[in-house]
């Protein structure tokens, strides 16, 4: 079945360092969605990308939706201390009759004051 | 806060009994999904209501079973529980069918226990 890779696995930085993480797929995606998630909550969703191509902001954060439409970017500017979590992208299946979500292998991120 | 409740919080219970997630979407989501969520299988799909019927099964076991009533609130259905079921349960919600919204809100999550 599909799969979502996610890289780096894990992430130890300063405060105020700009952050990249991609999310890979064998097949095609439409939709791109990154969500993150702290410790025991539930994951909340950060950015929607629906276009190749296409490039979103929300905030000091910044996600691409590949043009080959099997990646994802996402990247955080000057990152602070509540940035800490999982990331995690995730996308419909390509030609599926639901919106039913394959979710990546997730991108822990810890920042150090 | 996402609009997503769900209930309870914490559950611990024994191995072989029957336990019962309940699930509240946003107001104005049709459709409801459950996933779960373990350290070695990480967030899996389950299934998916939209409007009171079935939509999407997904790598759901036999002994689960869930339904979505007229108020639109679900219940997930989990029973002769075993280890291995001890798990982060997600409830998410979201407008509607596929090509309407893709766009998901997720609950706080029950985690579920088996002793």
């Amino acid at each position: 079945g599909q799969q979502l890779n996610q890289s780096p696995q894990s992430m130890f930085i300063q405060e105020g360092e700009d952050v990249s993480m991609n999310c890979t797929s064998s097949s095609i995606f439409n939709t791109w969605l990154w969500y993150k998630q702290d410790p025991g909550e539930g994951p909340v969703l950060l950015i929607a990308l629906y276009k190749a191509g296409e490039l979103t902001s929300n905030g000091r954060l910044t996600a691409q939706f590949g043009i080959t439409r099997k990646d994802s970017f996402l990247n955080i500017s000057a990152s602070i201390p509540s940035d800490v979590g999982i990331y995690f992208c995730a996308g419909p299946p390509e030609g599926g009759a639901t919106n039913k979500l394959i979710f990546g292998t997730g991108t822990l991120l810890a920042v150090q004051p | 806060d996402s609009g997503v409740t769900q209930t309870p919080k914490h559950l611990i219970t024994a191995t072989g009994q029957r336990v019962t997630l309940r699930c509240s979407p946003r107001s104005g989501d049709l459709s409801v999904y459950w996933y779960q969520q373990s350290l070695d299988q990480g967030l899996q799909f389950l299934i998916q209501y939209y409007n009171g019927e079935e939509r999407a099964k997904g790598n759901i076991l036999e002994r689960f079973s869930a339904q979505q009533f007229p108020d639109l609130h679900s219940e997930l259905n989990l029973s002769s529980l075993e280890l291995g079921d001890s798990a982060l349960y997600f409830c998410a919600s979201s407008l509607g069918l596929a090509g309407e919204s893709y766009e998901q809100y997720f609950g706080p999550g029950t985690r579920l226990t088996v002793t």
